[in-house]
């Protein structure tokens, strides 16, 4: 079956511009996730979606971070005004339920180069 | 303050022998943990885990070994094989915490030489 997308899988833009990162997680999976992994470190979780509510978003970087799930599938994760800081490769994940026992599978990530 | 941390960033292993790929943590409300395998240009893929009431868990070649009391945890790969050869995440997490995401180290590079 189809594993978790990602789109698109590389974005260059202009610092300042606003990007939106689109993730369509497995079917039937409740549980949605997004990271970032910046050059050299490990794998940053930001949030977490299950169905369409984000218990906590304090994992979001900063107030120009915002993310969105409809129907409680797709996921958006927007970001505005970007920095250079924001370059990273930013990853979305799904699971059957939310839990850490549950496996989570990832997408193949998106590259965002912010110049 | 990286609280799973991989010291090595990079390993070098002979094809037929053992690889052991090292985490340490700093947490102690972490009781489940997890390795991840990542090849290039894709996302990583789940390999093998371990809860905390447990000190060792086997699947096939790959086995997890957890000394709670060390805060540390090793991943043996035996005998390795050159598609092994990938980036290995350690990464943990607190059941029942409210975050439910998993919290990462940088990963290590094992490179599997014929």
């Amino acid at each position: 079956g189809a594993g978790v997308s990602q789109s698109p899988s590389n974005k260059v833009t202009e610092k300042g511009k606003d990007v939106e990162l689109r993730c369509d997680p497995i079917s039937g999976h409740t549980a949605l996730y997004w990271y970032r992994q910046s050059l050299g470190q490990g794998l940053e979780f930001l949030i977490y979606f299950q169905g369409n509510s984000a218990p906590d978003k304090s994992g979001l970087p900063s107030d120009r971070f915002s993310a969105e799930r409809t129907g409680g599938s797709v996921s958006t994760l927007t970001i505005q005004r970007t920095q250079q800081e924001d370059s990273a490769v930013y990853l979305c994940a799904s699971s059957l339920v939310s839990g850490a026992y549950n496996e989570q599978f990832f997408g193949p990530g998106t590259r965002l180069t912010v110049l | 303050d990286q609280q799973v941390k991989q010291n090595s960033p990079s390993l070098s292993v002979q094809e037929g022998r053992i690889s052991i790929l090292n985490c340490d943590y700093t947490n102690s409300m972490f009781d489940y943990f997890l390795w991840y395998k990542k090849y290039p240009a894709e996302g990583p893929t789940f390999l093998i885990s371990i809860s905390s009431i447990k000190d060792k868990n086997e699947d096939g070649r790959f086995t997890v070994f957890l000394n709670k009391s060390a805060k540390h945890l090793s991943l043996h790969i035996v005998p390795s094989q050159p598609g092994d050869s990938a980036v290995y995440f350690c990464a943990a997490s607190e059941f029942g915490g409210g975050a439910d995401g998993l919290t990462f180290g940088k990963g290590t590079h094992l490179i599997i030489q014929p």
